[in-house]
């Protein structure tokens, strides 16, 4: 089995500041991870995912994310946040040979002016 | 042009009705999939399909009853409905399983009275 444990259902940062999302997983057998953004709504889109190859995962919009399976992490962060960085973020988890994918319980980012 | 788009946007039906969801991708991907994102935002994956057959069945309902007449086509019936269907279903796409990116329609809030 496997699962995604997002540390903090809301955060709240001013324009300009690092944005931090924390993302736990847990999974049995080598994981695939990714980062999803819901805008209000609309769907999810794909930010980035790690797949195996280089643990530093860069994704669209300026996000960055690092796997680090030592403490079975992927956390998602942004240098400068901006005004259009307010959604609700996802991180989930799949393998290979998995036809579905695990979400954590999201995260709401809300942007200071 | 749309990638993956569903119909209806909105859905407002009363208990007990009989209704469906229709979903339609144009990026040639093989897998099809149906998720379910309730009043908090958590997102579960409810079937996926891959050449037109059924991967999983997530211990959904058997009111639920998904079809997939071609691998462009995923249409969601729901028997009976329950004030509890309410929530908002999205479906998605990917070429394949595992570390593949999975495009999300725009979504159908169905409330149920």
């Amino acid at each position: 089995a496997q699962s995604v444990t997002q540390l903090g259902s809301h955060v709240s940062v001013s324009e300009g500041a690092l944005v931090l999302l924390r993302c736990n997983y847990s999974s049995s057998v080598p994981p695939y991870l990714f980062w999803y953004v819901q805008y209000p709504n609309q769907g999810l889109q794909l930010l980035l995912k790690y797949t195996s190859a280089a643990t530093l995962v860069k994704g669209i919009n300026g996000f960055e994310a690092e796997f680090k399976k030592s403490e079975t992490s992927f956390h998602l962060t942004k240098p400068s946040a901006h005004m259009s960085d307010a959604a609700e973020y996802f991180c989930a988890v799949s393998h290979s040979n998995d036809y579905k994918l695990s979400f954590g319980a999201g995260t709401t980012v809300t942007v200071r002016a | 042009d749309t990638a993956v788009s569903q119909t209806p946007k909105y859905l407002v039906t009363q208990m007990g009705n009989d209704k469906s969801i229709k979903c339609e991708q144009n990026l040639g991907h093989d897998t099809m999939y149906w998720y379910k994102q309730d009043s908090k935002k958590f997102l579960k994956i409810m079937f996926s399909y891959n050449n037109k057959e059924l991967i999983i069945n997530e211990t959904v309902p058997n009111r639920f009853s998904p079809k997939s007449p071609d691998k462009a086509h995923l249409n969601l019936h729901i028997n009976s409905l329950e004030l509890g269907d309410s929530a908002v279903y999205f479906c998605a796409s990917s070429l394949r399983g595992g570390d593949y990116e999975q495009y999300f329609g725009p979504g159908t809030r169905l409330t149920v009275t």
